[in-house]
């Protein structure tokens, strides 16, 4: 079955790049959602798409940024970069059945983010 | 979203019942337990939900107390790729997921 697909994997950037991270949703998944983990910590969540919109904001930095496209995919972008912008950002996507509370999020692999 | 208790490690042999504890007091009627575990690096896995009823799937069963206030995930034969971090998750509305600290659950041979 497919799964969330998470590009890409692996990234190593300098303090005060910009970064750019991309999830694929499974097929006829309405929502996508993004997480980030640092080290050691449990996963945050950052922010949610349905339907192509925002539809909720964690603790999300001012100089992040993200969009969900026509297709569905989503891309968290990052600008000036911080050392401790380093972590797991892992993108999930569900298939909300509005009325219902029955809500499971599939996640991707995950893009681990190195800042330097 | 209620908050929610978990012991922060736990044990459990090879081959045995796997009992993971949840405290989540202040959970409200039309709130949702989920449990979700992440091993080591990976997406957090779904692994079940209930409301009030216990309920049972092929990975796991969910006992849930009467009066809501705490559960407790059963992995009935636990193997060594059970081990990883589960995290005990009160939830009503469809968006994000609040991760607490959740349990270590090492099993061992």
């Amino acid at each position: 079955a497919a799964g969330v697909i998470q590009s890409p994997r692996h990234l190593i950037k300098e303090k005060r790049e910009t970064a750019t991270l991309k999830c694929y949703p499974i097929p006829r998944h309405d929502t996508v959602y993004w997480y980030q983990q640092g080290p050691g910590q449990d996963p945050q969540f950052l922010i949610s798409f349905y339907e192509k919109m925002q539809s909720d904001k964690g603790s999300i930095p001012d100089r992040f940024s993200a969009q969900q496209f026509s297709d569905y995919h989503s891309e968290l972008n990052m600008s000036s970069l911080e050392l401790g912008d380093s972590a797991l950002y892992f993108c999930a996507s569900s298939l909300v059945l509005r009325g219902s509370s029955y809500n499971e999020q599939f996640f991707g692999p995950g893009t681990r983010l190195t800042v330097l | 979203d209620a908050k929610t208790t978990q012991p922060p490690s736990m044990d459990c042999a090879e081959g045995r019942a796997a009992n993971l504890p949840c405290n989540h007091s202040t959970i409200s009627g039309n709130e949702y337990v989920y449990w979700y575990r992440q091993i080591h690096s990976q997406g957090p896995q779904y692994i079940i939900h209930g409301l009030k009823n216990n309920e049972t799937n092929e990975m796991a069963s969910l006992i849930i107390t009467e009066d809501r206030k705490s559960s407790t995930l059963i992995l009935p034969h636990a193997t060594l790729r059970d081990t990883a971090v589960y995290y005990c998750i009160g939830q009503y509305n469809t968006d994000k997921l609040i991760f607490g600290t959740g349990t270590r659950l090492q099993v061992f041979p």
